[in-house]
């Protein structure tokens, strides 16, 4: 099976700018999650996705949001971009059907934002 | 609000020594942890899990890790590292059955294994 996909792999945008990125889940998987790494906050939670329905959301301001579409891919946004939102934005996927599963993690989109 | 400490920032190890990681996690109710691995412009790479059962786990790679519900610690194991083993090791929980797959992160562990 195919990993998880991520598209673009590097990004550079200028601050105030939006940007969107793609994510594309294993096979099956109908579970999406993103996270964002940076060198000082670490690894944080996004929001995840099932089922088209955002199901749990971390601590970040409205301007990242995201949607899932019915094939399970999931795009975030991210508006009027500030220099803090530079980072290695991560998706993963997951077999969920409301439990707790293993997530499987692209290899990430580096966003620089200038 | 739970988290998770991973107290070593750095360690270093001679290839074929053995690599111990610590994990501490707060929380009352039984987690679901995890450990994964990240190599350098990486995603990260699951090594293994623990969710009930037998509490030491065994993962790819050679990896272990024992879950110790009186120390709240999932620690990470390797008898005998290789060279390819260094990298940055995180260690994840996820609490809510049914709430979604949010998993919290510790802040990491970086691994550099000498010759």
């Amino acid at each position: 099976k195919a990993g998880v996909t991520q598209t673009p792999r590097y990004l550079i945008k200028t601050r105030g700018q939006q940007v969107t990125l793609s994510c594309s889940p294993i096979s099956g998987h109908r579970s999406v999650s993103w996270y964002q790494q940076t060198p000082g906050q670490g690894l944080q939670f996004l929001f995840e996705y099932f089922s088209e329905t955002q199901r749990n959301k971390g601590n970040f301001p409205g301007r990242f949001s995201g949607r899932q579409f019915s094939n399970s891919r999931s795009e975030m946004n991210v508006s009027t971009l500030e220099l803090g939102d530079s980072a290695l934005y991560l998706c993963a996927s997951s077999l969920t059907q409301g439990g707790i599963y293993e997530q499987y993690f692209g290899p990430g989109t580096r966003l620089t934002v200038t | 609000a739970q988290s998770v400490t991973q107290p070593d920032i750095h360690i270093t190890v001679s290839e074929g020594a053995s690599l111990e990681l610590r994990c501490n996690y707060s929380y009352g109710a039984t987690p679901y942890l995890f450990w994964y691995v990240q190599s350098p412009g990486q995603g990260l790479q699951l090594l293994l899990k623990y969710f009930s059962g037998d509490t030491l786990v065994q993962g790819i790679k050679g990896f272990e890790a024992e879950f110790k519900r009186s120390q709240s610690s999932f620690n990470l194991r390797k008898p005998s590292v290789h060279w390819s083993d260094a990298a940055e090791y995180f260690c994840a929980v996820a609490y809510s059955r049914g709430a979604g797959n949010k998993l919290t992160f510790g802040g990491g562990t970086r691994v550099l294994v000498k010759p």
